[in-house]
């Protein structure tokens, strides 16, 4: 099945500074995808919908300011945290869905990048 | 948003014993699914229904969906302790986007 990256895995920041997560479909061209945030033991949260070559769709709640989408390639985007708080400490998964397939419903995740802000 | 429930929220069975999960939805949907994560790792898909199916199989897995009542379920036959995780319900909108449910936690005790 087709592969999402992500990287890094694991991220320590100091609270103030801004931290970049990176999304790649490896073997795909994804011109849609997706960032969720999940915090301990409760569900996915759609972020937004990131769009290679326009401007990211936020979900009710999520500052654009804040978490900064750029999709500028057809496989990769990045989700970047500005001015980190430890209220922003989360596990962050993007997915993609692979247009070449006939299941195009199905999203393949990425592995997670565990953020944690001190 | 979450889309819905899920329940029961923690379930702990023997190996070898069937595992059934439940979910609820609250729109009209194109289609539900079913997604498998490992603890602090990224998501599997498992399976998609669409809404004019009742009921799918997929090796060990079997999904059924009720539109009349907004509700699916997922039954893991003859489980394994390498079926623990949890499992998520999913419906998907308009632009792809999916709305999950709050998740069930499975362990399969050896």
């Amino acid at each position: 099945g087709a592969v999402v990256s992500q990287h890094p895995s694991r991220v320590i920041c100091k609270s103030g500074t801004s931290v970049k997560i990176e999304c790649r479909s490896l073997d795909f061209q994804a011109t849609t995808m997706f960032w969720y945030r999940q915090f301990p033991k409760q569900s996915l949260m759609l972020m937004a919908t990131s769009n290679e070559g326009s401007k990211a769709t936020y979900e009710q709640g999520v500052e654009k300011d804040k978490f900064l989408i750029n999709h500028a390639s057809l496989t990769l985007s990045t989700l970047t945290v500005t001015s980190a708080h430890p209220e922003d400490s989360s596990f962050y998964i993007c997915s993609a869905v692979d247009p070449g397939t006939s299941a195009t419903d199905t999203q393949y995740f990425g592995p997670g990048t565990r953020l944690t802000v001190l | 948003s979450q889309q819905g429930e899920e329940d029961p929220q923690a379930l702990s069975i023997q190996e070898g014993e069937n595992a059934t999960m439940n979910c609820s939805y609250k729109t009209s949907i194109n289609n539900l699914q079913w997604y498998r994560q490992n603890s602090g790792r990224g998501l599997v898909h498992l399976i998609l229904i669409r809404s004019n199916e009742r009921e799918k199989h997929s090796g060990r897995l079997r999904v059924t969906l009720d539109t009349s009542k907004k509700s699916s379920s997922l039954l893991i036959t003859a489980s394994r302790a390498a079926d623990t995780a949890s499992y998520f319900c999913a419906t998907t909108g308009s632009a792809r986007q999916l709305t999950f449910g709050s998740g069930t936690q499975l362990t399969v005790l050896p």
